[in-house]
């Protein structure tokens, strides 16, 4: 039982790059997000999903896309990568009920030069 | 604006103490609030969670407490151990739709021999 697992676990970039971050859960859970980590500023969400085929923006969401072709996949796409998107990315899923904590995978380590 | 906040950095304790963390919250629609644990080169795991409608939950050596006047949340952790060393997450969020989390900055538990 893997739960939340996400591909690749480090990557380095040229500033104008484009690559795509997966998320793949088997946990069977509807919701689906992104978050990323910068020193000193804790966790913000990007984009997230209630359902396969729905995506929403969370509170730091430019310059990344978003898709949710199926339930056990959510994927985060970064168009044209910016210095600035040199992050931690960590993809989180959680089931419907509301006292419910979200699951976090392990991140993905992303250097953008 | 941070709607989430852990005004503590860092806190070292020594081991077989009791260990507090600390976070503020100025959002009064926050229902539902979590504490997160997180090594090095991992995704944050789940620790513990409160609703609004309690002001004290226990589990094991961990125990929550909410002020919901106050808005404030503490982490107790009795007794320290040298494997608490890691780095907390305050979370909170509302009890509807997809229940999107917001984090505190983090504080990074040193528990000392």
């Amino acid at each position: 039982n893997a739960g939340v697992t996400q591909t690749p676990k480090f990557r380095v970039l040229k500033t104008g790059q484009s690559m795509t971050l997966l998320c793949a859960q088997d946990m069977n859970h509807e919701y689906m997000y992104w978050y990323r980590q910068d020193p000193g500023m804790g966790l913000r969400l990007i984009h997230y999903s209630v359902g396969e085929g729905t995506t929403a923006k969370g509170e730091v969401p430019d310059g990344y896309n978003v898709s949710r072709l199926k339930k056990q996949n959510f994927l985060l796409g970064l168009e044209s990568a910016a210095p600035s998107q040199t992050s931690v990315y960590f993809c989180a899923t959680k089931g419907t009920e509301v006292f419910q904590p979200q699951h976090f995978g392990d991140g993905t380590r992303l250097s953008i030069l | 604006d941070q709607q989430v906040k852990q005004n503590s950095p860092s806190l070292s304790v020594q081991e077989g103490r009791i260990s507090i963390l600390n976070c503020d919250y100025t959002n009064s629609m926050f229902d539902y609030f979590l504490w997160y644990k997180k090594y090095p080169a991992e995704g944050p795991t789940f620790l513990i969670s409160i609703s609004s409608i309690k002001d004290k939950n226990e589990d094991g050596r961990f125990t929550v407490f909410l002020n919901k006047s106050a808005k404030h949340l503490s982490l107790h952790i009795v007794p320290s151990q040298p494997g608490d060393s890691a780095v907390y997450f305050c979370a909170a969020s509302g009890l509807q739709g997809a229940q999107k989390l917001v984090f505190g900055q983090g504080t990074r538990l040193t528990i000392n021999p």
